[in-house]
């Protein structure tokens, strides 16, 4: 069975260029969720998904990030513009249940960004 | 504000040395504890989920426990493919800890 797939693996961009990350969770999964990770920390959660629904969106700065979940499948997530400080890497999982019923998430390799 | 935090940030083991990692928690409506696994360049893989205060679970050298106020991971007597980060996450707002880097040596 295929895993969490994303694409780029890496990405290097200057600042204030826009950059889009795509995650393609496990057949099946209804419930995918987009963190960030800096260096040396643990992941922070950005947005979690139920099928096309944004369940939690609390934490994902709406000025400049966007994401997307068209068809409850796929999904994009945007930064514009790019800031320094947005350089991380940003990870994608999925689950099978829904994420209150506190179910295994599986994580994709995640994408490096680098803005310069 | 949840708050998660593991203790130590780094433990250096020889091979076959047990010790233990802690994750204390503040948590408002703790719905379940979780410990992933993280090695250097992936995402992290899930090891266990602890719903309730006295549970236990278990996975080859690794074994987890939850109290009321913490979590533990133990790991008896740890060989070199152990080595990675060691994430624990309270569910409520999915709030994860910094981690503790592990290193076993042959």
């Amino acid at each position: 069975e295929a895993g969490v797939v994303q694409s780029p693996r890496y990405k290097i961009i200057e600042k204030k260029q826009p950059v889009a990350f795509w995650c393609n969770p496990i057949s099946g999964h209804n419930t995918l969720y987009w963190y960030l990770q800096n260096l040396g920390q643990g992941p922070e959660l950005l947005i979690r998904y139920e099928n096309e629904e944004a369940v939690d969106d609390s934490q994902l700065p709406k000025d400049r990030f966007s994401a997307e979940r068209l068809k409850g499948v796929d999904s994009t997530l945007k930064i514009q513009p790019a800031e320094l400080g947005d350089s991380a890497v940003y990870l994608c999982a999925s689950s099978l249940l829904p994420g209150q019923l506190n179910n295994e998430q599986f994580f994709g390799p995640g994408t490096r960004l680098t803005v310069l | 504000e949840d708050q998660v935090t593991q203790s130590p940030e780094a433990l250096r083991l020889q091979e076959g040395e047990s010790s233990s990692l802690n994750c204390s928690y503040t948590v408002s409506g703790l719905r379940g504890l979780f410990w992933y696994r993280q090695d250097p360049g992936k995402g992290p893989e899930f090891l266990f989920t602890l719903y309730s205060a006295g549970e236990e679970k278990e996975k080859e050298r690794l074994k987890a426990t939850l109290t009321k106020k913490e979590s533990f991971l133990h790991i008896t007597a740890p060989k070199p493919e152990d080595s990675a980060t060691y994430l624990c996450a309270g569910y409520s707002t999915l709030t994860f800890g910094k981690g503790t880097m592990l290193l076993v040596s042959p």
